[in-house]
């Protein structure tokens, strides 16, 4: 089975800071990665996704993530934190399924807060 | 274009009740996704059906059941309520069954069991 880990339940980032949310995977076969944001209350916006086409991937809002195999990782970069950017953020990895298509696993998440 | 809606948005049961949710999938979508999130934690992945029949399902007891109609809309059905079964339950429709096409996600049900 395929899954992702990201370390740090909780971020705090000051506004106009650089915005670094960790997730690395554990797959046997290459993954495709995800990144989706949840504001409260509100369901899950898929930020970016690597597909192997590019291991830079970017996203919407000036987001991208870094797809690095040697390190198992698939990192959230924003060079500038806003303050409309603290939300919940989740890293998940596509699995297939046995009857054909596929269901994501998604990490614990990362609690983004922005400061002043 | 509509996107993945769901109803109701905040319900709340007793232990040993039975419980409906629904789902619109987003136009020329034929696949949604059930996903359970507990407070605090990520989306688990219930089951999947494509085309009116169960592709797949994650580790979730067989009280917990679905359908989905030739509208591709879909029902979540759970019986015989458990507090545990308290979460946020998101419906998530895509097109195809390729493993990267994007799902989109439902606003999502809160449910809440005494």
């Amino acid at each position: 089975a395929q899954s992702v880990t990201q370390l740090g339940s909780h971020v705090s980032v000051s506004e106009g800071a650089l915005v670094l949310l960790r997730c690395n995977y554990s797959s046997s076969v290459p993954p495709y990665l995800f990144w989706y944001v949840q504001y409260p209350n509100q369901g899950l916006q898929l930020l970016l996704k690597y597909t192997s086409a590019a291991t830079l991937v970017k996203g919407i809002n000036g987001f991208e993530a870094e797809f690095k195999k040697s390190e198992t990782s698939f990192h959230l970069t924003k060079p500038s934190a806003h303050m409309s950017d603290a939300a919940e953020y989740f890293c998940a990895v596509s699995e297939g399924l046995t009857g054909g298509g596929n269901k994501l696993t998604f990490g614990t998440g990362t609690q983004l807060k922005v400061e002043l | 274009e509509t996107g993945v809606t769901q109803s109701p948005t905040h319900l709340i049961k007793t232990r040993g009740q039975q419980v409906t949710l629904r789902c619109s999938s987003q136009s020329g979508h034929n696949t949604v996704s059930w996903y359970q999130q507990a407070l605090g934690q990520g989306p688990q992945f219930i089951f999947q059906y494509y085309r009116e029949e169960e592709n797949g399902r994650g580790n979730f007891p067989p009280r917990f059941s679905g359908l989905q109609f030739p509208n591709y809309s879909s029902e979540l059905n759970v019986n015989a309520l458990e507090l545990d079964d308290s979460a946020l339950y998101l419906c998530a429709s895509s097109s195809g069954q390729v493993p990267y096409n994007e799902q989109f996600f439902g606003p999502g049900t809160r449910l809440t069991v005494l």
